[in-house]
């Protein structure tokens, strides 16, 4: 199986802020990696597909990029509503696996 | 626009069987497969296998293989999960997505394997 290890596993952040997340694959997945965030006591959503694609109705200050094993996900001015956890997930073989998540929290 | 009204939570005893609907509108059903993902308490998303709607054809995830069943109803544009032998740890909420797409623009794709729209999830306790 396809292990996707992010990091960090949790940040502090204030509104306003730069914010960059990571995941990096145990194998070369092209850029067959996903983006999503969820907010507690809801499902998760689409942000980012094919490393660096933003998914339609996603703020522009949302962007990906990467390929082969390493890939980030920056969200360049934080807002309010951009508290929660962010999970990366692999779409390139099955089992379709997720990173462990990366819960971004008010400083 | 896409919505998935997935089916109320439920309690089982462990060794029961648990079953969930999903059912999609908004959308050509059979056009996108569904895909079933488990999120234990405090934890992480955990892929369980999809179905595509249109042949019946499913790709269980090796871990659940002989113990999950998915299955669809194109009349009703529903999809469903069952899962047996239900053990403590198999309490979780449960959720369906859509699978994406199924294009490529470049090197771009919007693949069948990652979840564009997801239900509201279904919580499943598992207790004596």
């Amino acid at each position: 199986d396809i292990q996707l290890t992010q990091s960090p596993s949790s940040l502090s952040a204030s509104v306003g802020d730069r914010v960059t997340i990571t995941c990096r694959a145990s194998q070369n997945i092209g850029t067959y990696l996903n983006w999503y965030h969820q907010k507690p006591g809801k499902a998760p959503k689409l942000l980012i597909y094919a490393a660096s694609a933003l998914q339609s109705g996603v703020p522009s200050r949302f962007s990906g990029s990467g390929s082969v094993t390493d890939f980030t996900l920056t969200i360049s001015s934080l807002q309010p509503e951009d508290f929660a956890t962010y999970y990366c997930q692999q779409s390139h073989t099955a089992p379709l696996t997720f990173g462990g998540g990366t819960k971004v929290e008010i400083k | 626009q896409v919505q998935l009204v997935q089916s109320g939570a439920d309690v089982e005893k462990p060794g029961a069987s648990v079953r969930i609907s999903c059912k999609a509108s908004g959308y050509t059903f059979i056009d996108y497969y569904i895909h079933w993902v488990r999120q234990a308490p405090g934890q992480g998303l955990e892929w369980m296998g999809w179905i595509n709607p249109h042949s019946g054809g499913r790709n269980p995830a090796q871990k659940f293989q002989g113990r999950v069943t998915m299955t669809r109803d194109t009349s009703s544009n529903t999809a469903y999960m069952e899962l047996r032998r239900l053990e403590s740890a198999d309490t979780a909420v449960y959720y369906c997505a859509r699978g994406g797409e199924g294009y490529c623009s470049g090197d771009k794709c919007h693949s069948r394997l990652l979840f564009d729209s997801w239900g509201q999830g279904t919580l499943v306790t598992v207790s004596s």
